[in-house]
Order: structure tokens, then C-alpha cells, then sequence
């Protein structure tokens, strides 16, 4: 079946540095990707669509200019947390849609979490 | 707005006994989509099941079973069996379009 790989698992950095998260479809091809965050014993939260080849399309309320997303090829997506603070301490899940969007199941990557000290 | 509900945030069941899992959704749209996530404490998705909204017959998928009910807008997930390793987090979910939106979970944990 389909496999979405992420990296790293798991991340500790210190206030104002920036992390990339990595997101990769490793046995088919992504057009979308999608990047949500979930917060300790919440649901997760949609933060934005990540088209490739084209602008992501960021959720009401997420700063693009803090959680760059960049779709550069169709089995890879990045997540980049810019100037990172404490309250960005989160957990990172990407999830993928093989080809077009008439597929209906979304295959998600095991996450990331980020620690902001 | 489409909003997804779920008002269990925690239920226990006996193995080896099934259980339902409630989840309730609100669209304006047509066409749509309902699914089923586990959340096992390592943090991973796993897709259990998925509903048509223009699917007439409930899905199935082994010990899982959706109970779809249309008119009252309602996709509850039926566990049959249940095994210990069932405890986790389930979150119902809803896909309008291009994006799937998550209800806040339902914690299930199975005893002996």
C-alpha cells in the first residue's frame, strides 16, 4: 500500500532557530499534501494544502510566513518552522493523496514533534 | 461550515465485546466523504474504514463496521471483538472537496 515517510520523527531546537520537517510519498506520486499539527490530547488541525509545483494554500489563522511550506517535486513536501518558540511545540503529521483527487483515502506519515526550548 | 462531532472522549469496552464509537457531521455539501482514523500512542494515522456519501450499503472492513445513517447525519464506527491492542485514540473525519477535517478523537481502551 501506500507509504508516507516523514523526518525526523522527532526534534529539539532552541527558541529562534528554524526546523524543516520532511515529508516524502515513497511508492507513488503526490500532487497534494497536506499538513496538519495536533496538540497534546487534541485533534489535529488542518494547517495547509501543499500543491505541487504551485503556492500552498494556508488554513485561517497559520502565518505562511512561519510555517513555509515548500512542494517541490511529487514525492516531496517540507515543512519549515521559521524563529520557532516555545509555543510552536506541536506534533507535525503530513499526510498524502495519491494522484489526482478522485482517490478518497489520505495516507498519513507516522509525525514529527517538535520541542522548542 | 462542515463540522465533525464526536462526544465520547473516552469509553472502555470488555474484550472480546463490540463497541461503538458515535461520530455526527454537519454539510451543506452533496458530495462528501467520511472516514475513520486510529491513533495509536506513537502518534502514527491508520486508516480504518471509509463512506461514501452516495454510498447506499455501510462499509465494511473486517472487525470494523460503519454504521451510516444519513438523514441524522450520523457515521458511528462499530468495533466487533475487541482486542487489547484497539486502545487507542479514533478520530472520525469528514473530506468536503479536497480537505478532510478531524473531530476531537474518542479514547478506547480495551481491558481484559
Amino acid at each position: 500500500g501506500a507509504v508516507v515517510s516523514q523526518h525526523p520523527s522527532w526534534v529539539i531546537c532552541k527558541s529562534g532557530t528554524s526546523v524543516k520537517i520532511e515529508c516524502r510519498s515513497l511508492d507513488f506520486q503526490a500532487t497534494t499534501m497536506f499538513w496538519y499539527r495536533q496538540f497534546p490530547k487534541q485533534s489535529l488541525m488542518l494547517m495547509a494544502t501543499s500543491n505541487e509545483g504551485s503556492k500552498a494554500t494556508y488554513e485561517q489563522g497559520v502565518e505562511k510566513d512561519k510555517f513555509l511550506i515548500n512542494h517541490a517535486s511529487l514525492t516531496l513536501s517540507t515543512l519549515t518552522v521559521t524563529s520557532a518558540h516555545p509555543e510552536d511545540s506541536s506534533f507535525y503529521i503530513c499526510s498524502a493523496r495519491e494522484g489526482d483527487s478522485g482517490a478518497n483515502v489520505l495516507t498519513f506519515g507516522a509525525g514529527s514533534r517538535l520541542t522548542v526550548l | 461550515a462542515q463540522k465533525i462531532t464526536q462526544t465520547q472522549p473516552g469509553m472502555f469496552v470488555q474484550e472480546k465485546e463490540a463497541v461503538t464509537l458515535d461520530c455526527t457531521y454537519d454539510t451543506s455539501d452533496q458530495s462528501y466523504g467520511l472516514f475513520w482514523y486510529k491513533q495509536p500512542s506513537s502518534g502514527e494515522m491508520i486508516f480504518l474504514i471509509y463512506q461514501g456519501s452516495y454510498d447506499e450499503q455501510n462499509a465494511t472492513e473486517g472487525r470494523y463496521s460503519l454504521n451510516f445513517q444519513k438523514a441524522r447525519k450520523s457515521a458511528n464506527l462499530v468495533i466487533s471483538a475487541s482486542q487489547l491492542g484497539d486502545s487507542a485514540m479514533y478520530f472520525c473525519a469528514m473530506r468536503v472537496i479536497d480537505k478532510l477535517i478531524f473531530g476531537t478523537g474518542t479514547r478506547l481502551q480495551v481491558f481484559p
